[in-house]
């Protein structure tokens, strides 16, 4: 099956500072959902993107699907951003949707 | 409003207990999901019916069952729980109307714990 690898694994910042998610996946894929997990275990939907860039605030997101990679951008951190951020690909082959193992990501004041 | 629900949020069983996590939606969607989350990692597969009637086997089936009882209620059920089954579990639905519009609701989760 697709495989899908995020990276950092792990993510310490200041808050206010940037930084970019990855996620690579092993094959072509019809969408892309990127999750935040916040620390009570909720999972909320972030972006749908299967290819181009989209932006939502303090949050962007750039596919490439041809290259099989999404980052995912998170500028002026703030300590809410903190939980864990999945990146999941959809094959409508299959009809189903595959995580990738999170980056833990933790703001601190 | 409600999107996706599940019921219980908790659950501590004993080894060899049954039970039966249920999920509802309100969305009008066709297909709905079971996935298991363990410590540390992302989500696995357990089942999943593409529409009312039909149900298949994810990446981790084993040691559940599932029924698609009406578009609306995807049920899970352990019939004999194992210490191996502890894990949060999530209930998700989609409709695919069109790729740049799809995207998976997921519902809150329940925590289960076999002892």
């Amino acid at each position: 099956g697709i495989q899908v690898e995020q990276s950092p694994p792990d993510l310490i910042l200041q808050e206010g500072a940037n930084s970019t998610l990855r996620c690579n996946f092993s094959d072509s894929v019809n969408n892309l959902q990127w999750f935040h997990q916040n620390p009570w275990g909720q999972l909320i939907n972030l972006f749908y993107i299967p290819s181009g860039t989209k932006q939502n605030g303090r949050l962007s997101a750039t596919t490439v699907a041809t290259e099989r990679y999404s980052l995912l951008y998170i500028s002026s951190s703030q300590t809410t951003d903190s939980g864990v951020y999945f990146c999941a690909v959809y094959r409508a082959a299959g009809n189903k949707l595959t995580f990738g193992g999170g980056t833990r990501v933790l703001v601190k004041p | 409003n409600a999107g996706v629900t599940q019921t219980p949020k908790f659950q501590v069983l004993k080894t060899g207990q049954s039970m039966t996590l249920q999920c509802a939606q309100d969305m009008n969607h066709n297909s709905m999901y079971w996935y298991r989350q363990d410590p540390g990692m992302g989500l696995r597969l357990i089942y999943y019916s593409a529409s009312e009637g039909t149900t298949d086997k994810g990446e981790v089936p084993n040691g559940y069952n599932v029924s698609r009882l009406n578009k609306r209620e995807f049920s899970l059920r352990l019939e004999s729980a194992a210490p191996s089954q502890t894990s949060v579990y999530f209930c998700a639905s989609s409709e695919f109307r069109t790729v740049a519009n799809y995207g998976y609701t997921f519902g809150s989760g329940t925590r289960l714990t076999v002892v």
